[in-house]
């Protein structure tokens, strides 16, 4: 069974850092791209990161662009979301999504941050 | 890079069929064949209903289908039912690696 499990969120400060990780089971991580998506409280969902399969080719949204870095071991089937100088609007819950045929065809349950000012 | 436009909501009684549209630009939902659809239901994970514009993942039901013209791709629910009140997100390929997201549209069955 296609398992996929986000930690790491919590509370932080306006302008502070925090690092998510997504453990991935039940496929063969080193087999497939992955995104990071994520979803405000009451808002839609906004796409944030990709990453290709071997960790070579990553790619951000515009607005997290020099603030987020995305990277994965492939060894230990993970994932993970480096999030730098975090504002407000980062509150949001965190999603990591398996990527299959260009789309995102298993995700995680999310793991929540709140950025506090 | 904007969001996808769709409604932001749209109803239907049980049984109707109902399409959501999602609007982008030639950069992205006009450019590629790259469009997919999420369902996600209040407190719960996004799922894939529909990948590649048109094909159904393994599992969903063949009430939803999905089309694409110039612009706009759109969902089309079949046979609604109670089960089928949830958001529902498109989302596109747009560029290097790049993905956007429509701003979502809640569907109420009535």
């Amino acid at each position: 069974e296609v398992q996929l499990v986000e930690s790491g969120g919590g509370l932080v400060q306006w302008g502070g850092s925090l690092r998510l990780s997504c453990a991935a089971s039940g496929f063969t991580f080193s087999n497939h791209a992955m995104n990071w998506v994520r979803q405000a409280p009451g808002k839609g969902l906004e796409w944030l990161a990709y990453i290709n399969a071997a960790g070579t080719a990553i790619s951000y949204a515009d607005f997290v662009r020099g603030r987020f870095t995305m990277s994965r071991e492939n060894a230990k089937n993970s994932l993970f979301l480096q999030m730098n100088s975090l504002r407000d609007e980062d509150t949001a819950l965190y999603y990591c999504a398996r990527d299959q045929d260009w789309a995102s065809d298993f995700w995680g349950q999310g793991t929540m941050v709140t950025v506090s000012s | 890079q904007s969001a996808l436009t769709q409604a932001a909501s749209v109803s239907g009684s049980p049984g109707q069929s109902i399409t959501i549209s999602c609007t982008g630009t030639s950069s992205d939902v006009g450019a590629y064949d790259h469009v997919s659809w999420y369902q996600q239901d209040p407190g719960k994970a996004p799922k894939l209903v529909i990948y590649e514009v048109t094909q159904r993942p393994s599992g969903v039901s063949h009430r939803f289908s999905g089309t694409k013209s110039g612009n706009t791709a759109s969902l089309t629910i079949s046979g609604l039912q109670a089960e089928d009140e949830a958001d529902y997100y498109c989302c596109s390929y747009a560029r290097s690696g790049i993905w956007v997201f429509g701003g979502g549209t809640k569907l109420t069955v009535l």
